[in-house]
């Protein structure tokens, strides 16, 4: 039973225009998020994260929103550059266990 | 900021070779490290829970025995699977954290493959 779900594999958009990540989970107990950042054979880079006590945070161009009633969560990349594409990975972890349960990823490409 | 290093990248080996994998935290002391595997195209599946001076949680479907994890100091934990075979090839990845619900930094992961 996937926990953290990415519907969207792929997302191509422009230089310059927003980007928008989408995740959803079904664990009303996850209480942290995050999202994370991946080339081929390396490791996820951390971006940004939120706590289910807040609804935005943002951080440069990049903005995490939760939405707690919809169990859903996006991340904004805005002005999207070139080196933004990657995979991006959004993960849900509940308590202090800090197991982190990742989405299945979405792969982002930004043309120039 | 923080760094976590993981050595080999790369490891071919033949059949029934035991492998080792280390993860380390290079500027700060992680009290708790975790390890991941990916499949192609697939999500990070959390494999075990590595704290400091006591025996790693591992994740339902992992074999322990297959799969050992030794956390000896704050700044090292080690992977070692066992008597590899070809199925045990994948993407294994470390992660640390310094404290409770902070970020879990990744190392850059070691890719297996058994022949």
């Amino acid at each position: 039973d996937q926990q953290v779900k990415q519907n969207s594999p792929s997302l191509s958009v422009q230089e310059g225009r927003i980007s928008i990540l989408n995740c959803d989970y079904t664990n009303s107990m996850f209480d942290y998020f995050l999202w994370y950042k991946k080339y081929p054979a390396e490791g996820p880079t951390f971006l940004i994260s939120i706590s289910s006590i807040k609804d935005k945070n943002e951080d440069g161009r990049f903005t995490v929103f939760l939405n707690k009633s919809a169990k859903h969560l996006s991340l904004h990349i805005v002005p999207s550059q070139p080196g933004d594409s990657a995979v991006y990975f959004c993960a849900a972890s509940m308590g202090a266990t800090n197991k982190l349960i990742f989405g299945t990823g979405t792969l982002l490409a930004v043309q120039p | 900021g923080a760094v976590v290093s993981q050595h080999p990248s790369r490891v071919i080996c033949k059949s029934g070779t035991s492998v080792k994998i280390e993860c380390r935290s290079l500027d700060f002391q992680a009290t708790t490290m975790f390890w991941y595997r990916q499949f192609p195209k697939q999500s990070l599946m959390l494999m075990a829970t590595s704290n400091e001076g006591s025996k790693a949680t591992y994740e339902q479907g992992v074999e322990k025995d297959k799969f050992l994890i030794n956390h000896a100091s704050l700044t090292l934990s080690t992977l070692t699977v066992t008597s590899a075979h070809p199925e045990d090839s994948s993407f294994y990845i470390c992660s640390a954290i310094l404290d409770t619900n902070q970020p879990q930094h990744f190392g850059d992961g070691t890719r297996l493959s058994i022949l």
